[in-house]
């Protein structure tokens, strides 16, 4: 069955950085799109980021730019996203989710890693 | 950027009863609009995809409908476990992405 599992969130002071990873089992990883989606306590859902199976395609939420990065290892089955300079308003719970159709439908979700941004 | 705004932010229902929820998109999304549910400490999950198709396993009791503009997720009776967040999505002009704010469906 497919499974996505987060992992790397944490405290972070502003300023500083984080790594979020997502492995995936269950499916070709690598015939997927994957995105990143947020969900600050007690909000609604933000798509962060999103990168294509070959990694030719990737785009960010405005909200990210300039201070997200996006990647994935086929050969591993991990998506990551590379978080810097973090401000307080970074802090939710970071899911990665499945695309299925490479146009924004968003099969599979995982459980979610918690990122505070606090001094 | 497409706004999706939902109403009611909160729908007060017995077990049973039917539950009618509203998502309107500031410009045409043509069918291209999702349901996920979402229960509390859990993840989102798929109901309804392009308008009006179920996702694997979710109960006939779900159904979804519109184009356009406005759409509606219909619960006929509600069970117990489908007291729950429920959000909207569009990806018919993206990045970005653009969820929802939400709809609240609580035991009344």
């Amino acid at each position: 069955q497919v499974q996505l599992v987060e992992s790397g969130g944490g405290l972070v002071k502003p300023g500083g950085s984080l790594r979020l990873s997502c492995a995936a089992s269950g499916f070709t990883f690598s015939d997927y799109y994957m995105n990143w989606i947020r969900q600050a306590p007690g909000k609604g859902l933000e798509w962060v980021s999103y990168i294509s199976s070959n990694r030719r395609y990737i785009n960010y939420a405005d909200s990210v730019k300039g201070r997200f990065t996006i990647s994935r290892d086929n050969a591993r089955n991990l998506l990551y996203l590379q978080m810097n300079s973090l401000r307080a308003e970074d802090t939710a719970v970071y899911y990665c989710a499945r695309d299925r159709t490479e146009g924004g439908l968003l099969d599979y979700w995982g459980q979610g890693t918690l990122v505070t941004v606090s001094s | 950027e497409i706004v999706l705004t939902q109403s009611p932010a909160t729908l007060s229902l017995s077990p049973g009863e039917r539950a009618t929820l509203s998502c309107r998109a500031s410009q045409s999304v043509s069918s291209y609009l999702a349901w996920y549910q979402q229960k509390p400490g859990q993840t989102p999950r798929l109901l309804i995809y392009d308008a009006s198709n179920r996702a694997a396993g979710i109960p006939a009791r779900f159904s979804g409908s519109g184009s356009g503009t406005d759409f509606t997720l219909t619960i006929s009776s509600l069970e117990p476990e489908d007291f729950a967040v429920y959000y909207c999505q569009q990806r018919s002009n993206w990045p970005p992405l653009t969820f929802g704010g939400g709809t609240k469906v609580e035991i009344k």
